[in-house]
Order: structure tokens, then sequence, then C-alpha cells
């Protein structure tokens, strides 16, 4: 267990409709990293946030959009949501975007 | 052309063989990298994580870098059936995002 908790464990959302996931950090960490992992892929970078800013961004569209908390958690957001945005989302914590512990991931789809 | 390449297998070998995943990287930026084994539909797990050239042992398993040839190495001895996932390679510039590769799925027949 590396002390980095998601929620929800999976999730089934409309194409069209807009979709919050949550991530925890592990006591201690102040940066928190969004990954998406297509099936058979390895995870791609999102953004990542570091001491509550953003620090960071993948390619990924503008409706993809994050915050980070005063307590270090996290959440992704994800609006107008697409065929393609169907797959696991990651969370992964670090102390000053250091070395990075995953929590269980989120399986987003999208029908 | 992707800056981490990483086959994709399917890799099976028998039980107690040494198992050897590699990659390939293209930036010579990346300074840190790492090994992460991901069961089915579960969270990546740190599994190495190496700054240098050179070799990291833990237990049955052993990271090499090589830097000079842009090259990193895993070697399982010994290898279980619990062993049987899908192992990702990962590196990075310091204090940014992990670059990822394909990921390699290894099955350990009994």
């Amino acid at each position: 267990e590396t002390g980095v908790t998601q929620s929800p464990t999976h999730l089934i959302k409309t194409r069209g409709q807009q979709v919050t996931l949550r991530c925890s950090s592990q006591s201690g960490h102040n940066t928190v990293s969004w990954y998406q992992q297509a099936l058979g892929q390895g995870p791609q970078f999102i953004f990542q946030y570091y001491r509550e800013e953003e620090n960071g961004r993948g390619n990924f569209p503008p409706r993809f959009s994050g915050l980070q908390f005063p307590n270090y958690s996290s959440e992704l957001n994800v609006n107008a949501l697409e065929l393609d945005d169907s797959a696991l989302y990651l969370c992964a914590s670090s102390f000053d975007r250091d070395e990075a512990f995953f929590g269980q991931g989120t399986r987003l789809t999208v029908v | 052309q992707k800056e981490v390449e990483q086959d994709p297998g399917p890799l099976s070998v028998p039980e107690g063989a040494i198992v050897s995943l590699n990659c390939t990287y293209s930036n010579s930026a990346f300074q840190y990298f790492m090994w992460y084994r991901q069961y089915s539909r579960k969270g990546p797990e740190l599994l190495m994580y190496t700054y240098s050239s050179g070799n990291k042992e833990d237990g049955r398993f052993t990271a090499q870098v090589d830097k000079s040839s842009k090259y990193i190495s895993l070697f399982i001895r010994d290898s279980q059936p619990s062993d049987s996932a899908t192992y990702l390679c990962a590196m990075r510039v310091p204090a940014q995002k992990l670059v990822f590769g394909q990921g390699t799925r290894l099955t350990i027949n009994p």
C-alpha cells in the first residue's frame, strides 16, 4: 500500500458529461501528478501540482483541468467527455517532485 | 519516434528462469530511471529507482542503467508465478514528469 488513495474506483459516464476524480496524497507529500493510461499503453502525463501550483502540463486539451488543495489532495476534472477519454486515471504523489508513488487508479468508461 | 521505447511482448518464461526486460530512450537529459510493476487493473508499484549509470540490486531484482547507450534493463532472478504482471520503465528529468514506456507483459509459467 502506497498511502495514495483515489476515488471513485470505477465510473461510467455518458459522452458530453463532466467528471471529477479525487486523489489523497501520501502523508508528507506535497506533489501530485495525474496520468492517463489507455488499455495496453504506458501512462501519459496530464499535469502536475506542486504546493498548490500547476507545475507542468502534458499534451491534453483545456477541458482537462485540476487543482490541489492546501492539504495537498487533488482533483482532476474533465469536461465534455469523449469516448476516447475512457481509460485508467492514475494519481501519483511525491515529496518535492521526487520518487512517485501511485494510487490504484480510477477506471473511467465513457459510453 | 517515442522518447522511451519498450517492447510490449508478451513475454512468457518458465518458473525459475532469469527474465531480462529492456528500454531504450532518446532524451539524454533523463537522469532518474524507474521500473514499475503493474498487476491487471491496478496502479503501478515502484520496484526500482536509480539515478546514475551502473547496477542496483534489491533481492531478486537488478536494475541496470547505461547512459552512454541510453539503455536500461531490469533483471529478475528465480522468477515466480507471482511476478506475472506488466513491467513499465519510466524516466525523467529532475523535478519533471515521468515518461513511461509502453510496458512489457510478462507471464511466468509454473
